[in-house]
């Protein structure tokens, strides 16, 4: 069975805090590793990793991806109190998956002015 | 915005009344999930379409069934609501560019059974 673990589950910051948010997993068979931001609606997408050592940035955000020891991390900097948010992590198995993702259960962050 | 909307996007109802949420994209792409998303359980798969007519369970499948008629549609339907299917609904859809399987999600519906 395909797993995603968050850490931390929550996390209080002050605005201009940088933040490490965590993301481990098993799957059989990885393909892509995603993070998104919920605010108080849909998730919206932030990233997609693939490949192992690349970062991807977004202006104050990056993630990056390390297959080996089979996690990612999401970080913020200088963080804003827009950033505050719930922020899942997802990852997709290959073979006859037709994309499907399991998330894991999110983690969130508040940041105070 | 990926074109995507969700109806009802509340709905209240009893306890084994039958209950159908629609999901509409408006730009012809080929799979489709429909997630339930309750505290502590993240987003959780219940079935997801990968063409018309083609579906498969997901995760969390149990007390629900899917349709799919025509690329644009999604319904997902509760023969027979419990209370233990009170959540947000949300439905999503992969434009599958290459090989990238990205989602986008719609606005979510707040079912209710009381």
């Amino acid at each position: 069975e395909d797993k995603v673990v968050q850490s931390p589950l929550s996390l209080v910051v002050h605005e201009g805090d940088t933040v490490t948010l965590n993301c481990s997993y098993e799957v059989t068979n990885f393909r892509s590793l995603l993070w998104y931001k919920q605010e108080k609606k849909a998730p919206t997408f932030l990233f997609m990793l693939t490949s192992s050592g690349i970062e991807k940035k977004s202006g104050r955000l990056s993630s990056i991806l390390d297959k080996k020891e089979l996690f990612s991390i999401l970080n913020i900097t200088a963080t804003q109190t827009g950033d505050s948010a719930v922020y899942l992590c997802a990852v997709r198995a290959g073979g006859t998956s037709y994309g499907k993702l399991t998330f894991g259960q999110g983690t969130i962050l508040t940041v105070h002015p | 915005d990926a074109g995507i909307t969700q109806s009802p996007r509340h709905k209240v109802t009893e306890t084994g009344t039958p209950v159908t949420l629609r999901c509409h994209q408006t730009e012809n792409h080929r799979y489709m999930y429909w997630y339930r998303q309750d505290p502590g359980h993240g987003l959780r798969l219940i079935h997801y379409s990968y063409g018309v007519k083609d579906t498969d369970k997901g995760e969390v499948s149990d007390g629900y069934s899917v349709s799919r008629s025509k690329t644009e549609d999604f319904l997902l339907t509760l023969e027979s609501a419990t209370s233990s299917q009170t959540s947000v609904y949300f439905c999503a859809i992969s434009p599958q560019r290459n090989t990238a399987y990205e989602q986008y999600f719609g606005p979510g519906t707040r079912l209710t059974v009381t």
